[in-house]
């Protein structure tokens, strides 16, 4: 299976700040990385996928980049409503794999 | 639009068996793959398996021996079984939308539903 791992563990920003949250699969998985935001008591949602392309409705604040074993997700301008849990997914081979989880609170 | 809904009792006995429900609204269970996809409190996710528009299936190498998955196409209902239940098996378990048909990329979820194993 190809492990995802996701880092860091756990993060605390000031609203208006930049955030960046890494994940990292074990080998190539060519792109095929989607993020995932968890709020508290709520489902995931999908925000990225395909490593860069922003989900519908998803504020253009975030972004999402990097290619074979390195991607990251970038949060502009942080709001009060970002405030989750973000986890990364590759959904190249079978079994698809989720990387631990970043959560992020507010400074 | 598109809606998923776990159901399924929320206290299950060791050694017993899960039965959930998953029913689906707004798209045909022909046309995309329905996934379980699980949730320790306070931990990461773990993807269970899936059942693909065609009706095959496919099982997390880990839970294969335990987990079976079919569905109903008429009711739109999708359901998971697993046998042998510890309490590591406690989490909150989700069913997911795939749109994508070789593993798994998941546009919608339900609203989970909390199962604990405990006597």
């Amino acid at each position: 299976d190809i492990q995802m791992t996701q880092s860091p563990a756990s993060l605390s920003a000031s609203l208006g700040e930049t955030v960046t949250i890494e994940c990292l699969a074990s080998e190539d998985i060519y792109s095929n990385l989607a993020w995932y935001q968890q709020k508290p008591g709520k489902s995931p949602q999908l925000l990225i996928y395909y490593a860069n392309s922003l989900n519908d409705g998803v504020p253009s604040r975030f972004s999402g980049s990097g290619s074979g074993t390195q991607y990251s997700l970038k949060i502009n301008s942080l709001q009060s409503e970002d405030v989750s849990i973000y986890f990364c997914q590759q959904n190249y081979d079978s079994p698809p794999t989720f990387g631990g989880g970043t959560k992020l609170e507010l400074k | 639009q598109v809606q998923l809904k776990e159901s399924g009792p929320g206290l299950v006995q060791p050694s017993q068996t899960l039965s959930l429900t998953c029913t689906v609204s707004g798209f045909s269970l022909t046309s995309y793959d329905v996934h379980w996809v699980r949730q320790p409190p306070g931990k990461g996710l773990e993807w269970m398996g899936g059942i693909w528009g065609d009706g095959s299936t496919a099982y997390n190498s880990a839970l294969k021996s335990r987990l079976s998955i079919s569905r109903d196409t008429s009711k739109s209902q999708v359901f998971l079984k697993m046998n042998s239940l510890q309490t590591e098996d406690t989490a909150i378990y989700f069913c997911t939308r795939s749109v994508i048909t070789t593993t798994g990329l998941f546009d919608y979820w339900g609203q989970g539903v909390m199962v604990t194993v405990s006597s």
